[in-house]
């Protein structure tokens, strides 16, 4: 298996622009994670999925930011418009479905780093 | 007071050195553990599990108290591959899933 795949792997646009930022996680994953990370705030989870339903958006920074999941084997992260404090690395992670008597170990990807200038 | 605490660092040991990290957690309902391990400009990747009894995995030893609501990872001997971010994570069930939630991690440098 390829591990779960994020593109672009590095982005550079300038403020106001729309980004978006793609996932395909580890087939037979029902579980899709998406975090931000930056020095001074560590790993911050935004958003997740579970059988491609939001289910806990909480972490969503603004309404600038939207999360989907069409299908099983792709989700987006979408920023618009993008602001300077939006740079950070943003990491996608895929696991099985856990339920009450735990979680699983969530497979991340490589991540996508942001600078939006 | 944060979810998860934990010590940032970093911490600079010599090789063959013990040296163990400790994390503190908020949510008294928390249900599952783990550690994991971050290298410079890399994804996290799983590094152990951590069960109530305690658990061992060659030079790594997890310890949970879930009175004191406590997590420990000790390294014996460490390597000079052991140089990275250790992140603690801890997780609760919400309804719909499991969420995590990541300490900011603690840095370790093995050096000759």
């Amino acid at each position: 298996d390829a591990g779960v795949i994020q593109s672009p792997r590095h982005e550079v646009t300038e403020m106001g622009q729309e980004v978006t930022l793609r996932c395909k996680p580890i087939s037979g994953h029902n579980s899709l994670f998406w975090y931000r990370q930056t020095m001074m705030r560590g790993l911050e989870l935004l958003i997740y999925f579970n059988n491609n339903v939001p289910i806990d958006d909480s972490g969503m920074p603004e309404d600038r930011f939207s999360a989907k999941m069409p299908n099983a084997s792709f989700s987006t992260l979408k920023i618009q418009p993008s602001e300077p404090r939006d740079s950070a690395v943003y990491f996608c992670a895929s696991s099985l479905p856990s339920g009450r008597s735990g979680a699983y170990e969530q497979y991340f990807g490589p991540g996508t780093r942001l600078t939006v200038t | 007071r944060k979810e998860v605490e934990q010590d940032p660092g970093p911490f600079n040991v010599p090789e063959g050195a013990t040296v163990a990290f400790n994390c503190t957690y908020s949510n008294s309902a928390s249900q599952s553990f783990f550690w994991y391990r971050q290298d410079c400009r890399k994804e996290p990747k799983l590094l152990m599990s951590v069960y109530s009894s305690g658990n061992e995995d060659g030079r790594f030893t997890a310890q949970l108290n879930r009175a004191s609501q406590y997590i420990s990872l000790l390294i014996r001997d460490s390597k000079l591959s052991d140089s990275a971010t250790y992140l603690c994570v801890v997780t609760f069930f919400t309804g719909g899933g499991n969420k995590l939630t990541f300490g900011t991690g603690t840095q370790l440098k093995v050096e000759l």
